[in-house]
């Protein structure tokens, strides 16, 4: 099955800050999805990534794909409390089933 | 508002009984998935649906854990008999595979089980 690993695995930072978060996956990627949970809640849908080096952005988050690397980082600008949050990527495995499997999470705290 | 509907939120129950979650996923949705997250491991994929067909259920423990999708409103994950190291938070997602044959999925608030 697809493996996918994030890094860094927590992140701390100053509100303000930039700050990039990245996937890796051990298969070829065909559609990389990111999404932010907050504690104790579901996971909220950020963005999708398709084959081709996509990128996209909303309000102060960018998220690219580099399927030669086989990776996506995502990116947020001057970041906000608002921001924190654990940050998932899942993927689809491309065996014609497209489950949808998640990476381990990257915890960000932004502090005030 | 649509919405991925998951009930109970919360169910605390003892060690052998039976637990039935459910999930309602949104309408047009043709894909459901279920999962469960832990602290060690993270959000594992249990079992997912196509147009209420089951196309895999590998990550589920066979033997007390099954799901089904009795009509396309209603997906539920029932456990039995329930252990302790069930306890884990239990999410729903249902989602619709695109023309590229991706699927963006929406996730429900979640069921969190605690097995004592």
């Amino acid at each position: 099955s697809q493996e996918l690993e994030q890094s860094p695995q927590s992140l701390i930072v100053q509100e303000g800050k930039n700050l990039t978060i990245n996937c890796t996956s051990s298969k070829t990627l065909y559609g990389l999805y990111w999404y932010k949970q907050k504690y104790g809640e579901g996971l909220i849908f950020l963005m999708m990534l398709q084959k081709g080096g996509e990128e996209k952005s909303h309000e102060k988050i960018t998220a690219k794909l580099d399927e030669k690397k086989q990776q996506s980082s995502l990116h947020i600008t001057a970041s906000q409390p608002s921001h924190a949050g654990i940050y998932l990527c899942g993927a689809d495995e491309d065996t014609g089933r497209r489950a949808l499997t998640f990476g381990s999470g990257t915890r960000l705290q932004v502090q005030p | 508002d649509a919405r991925v509907t998951q009930t109970p939120r919360d169910k605390v129950t003892e060690m052998g009984q039976e637990v039935t979650m459910r999930c309602q996923p949104i309408l047009g949705h043709n894909t459901v998935f279920w999962y469960r997250q832990t602290m060690m491991q993270g959000l594992e994929l249990l079992a997912y649906f196509r147009n209420r067909a089951p196309l895999d259920d590998s990550g589920m423990p066979k033997d007390r854990f099954s799901a089904e999708m009795p009509d396309a409103t209603l997906a539920t994950l029932k456990i039995q008999p329930s252990e302790p190291r069930d306890s884990a938070v239990y999410f729903c997602a249902s989602g619709l595979v695109n023309g590229r044959g991706t699927t963006e999925a929406f996730f429900g608030q979640g069921t969190r089980l605690t097995v004592v």
